[in-house]
């Protein structure tokens, strides 16, 4: 039984450019969060989905969104990257429970 | 706002050692808190959760507590081995509703054999 996926686990990216990252949740899971966590912090809080729609949101600003798909997997986007989105981004699936998370993208702005 | 803080930053013991790690936030009304465990590089693992009617959760050597009213709470490791060190983070959710949790920095563990 595969836990929660992501994908690509390293990515490089200019300043002003984009990025997707992609999360596949553990088996029977139905709600995807995502979690920004910069080196030497804790995780922060982005945005939850649920039934392909946002449901929460943390302090994060527009440039930051995402999408969930019928089969539960989620993106997250990121446009207009800045040196400060440099960070480990944590993906976890909950099923009404506790949360999984997966062992993260790490994604550097040059 | 709720913030959450973590003491020590860092902590070094040898193998054998019972340690305590702790957690304190500022806002009392909360939903739960959980314990993390998170290797280098790595993504996190849930260790223990307490909900905000409980005072303690144990599963094996680890233990944890809850002081609601103080805004406390402790993970205590018994026999610490050198397999014990990570990162350990707490995290509390304010209510029911949602997956949003508020993390401290961590406390990153070194334990010597």
């Amino acid at each position: 039984d595969a836990g929660v996926t992501q994908s690509p686990t390293h990515l490089i990216k200019t300043r002003g450019q984009q990025v997707t990252l992609r999360c596949s949740p553990k088996s029977g899971h139905d709600t995807v969060s995502w979690y920004q966590q910069a080196l030497g912090q804790g995780p922060q809080f982005i945005f939850q989905y649920y039934e392909e729609e946002e449901r929460q949101r943390g302090n994060f600003p527009d440039r930051f969104s995402g999408h969930q798909f019928p089969n539960y997997s989620s993106e997250l986007n990121v446009n207009a990257l800045l040196l400060g989105d440099s960070a480990l981004y944590l993906c976890a699936s909950s099923l009404g429970g506790s949360l999984h998370f997966g062992n993260g993208t790490r994604l550097t702005v040059t | 706002k709720q913030e959450v803080t973590q003491i020590p930053a860092a902590l070094s013991v040898p193998e054998g050692e019972n340690l305590v790690l702790n957690c304190s936030f500022t806002d009392s009304a909360i939903y739960n808190l959980q314990w993390f465990r998170q290797d280098p590089g790595k993504g996190l693992t849930s260790l223990l959760l307490i909900q905000s009617s409980q005072r303690e959760q144990t599963s094996g050597r680890l233990n944890a507590s809850l002081d609601k009213s103080s805004g406390r709470s402790t993970l205590y490791i018994a026999a610490s081995q050198p397999g014990d060190s990570a990162t350990y983070l707490c995290a509390v959710k304010l209510n029911q509703a949602g997956t949003a949790l508020i993390f401290g920095k961590g406390t990153t563990l070194s334990v010597s054999s």
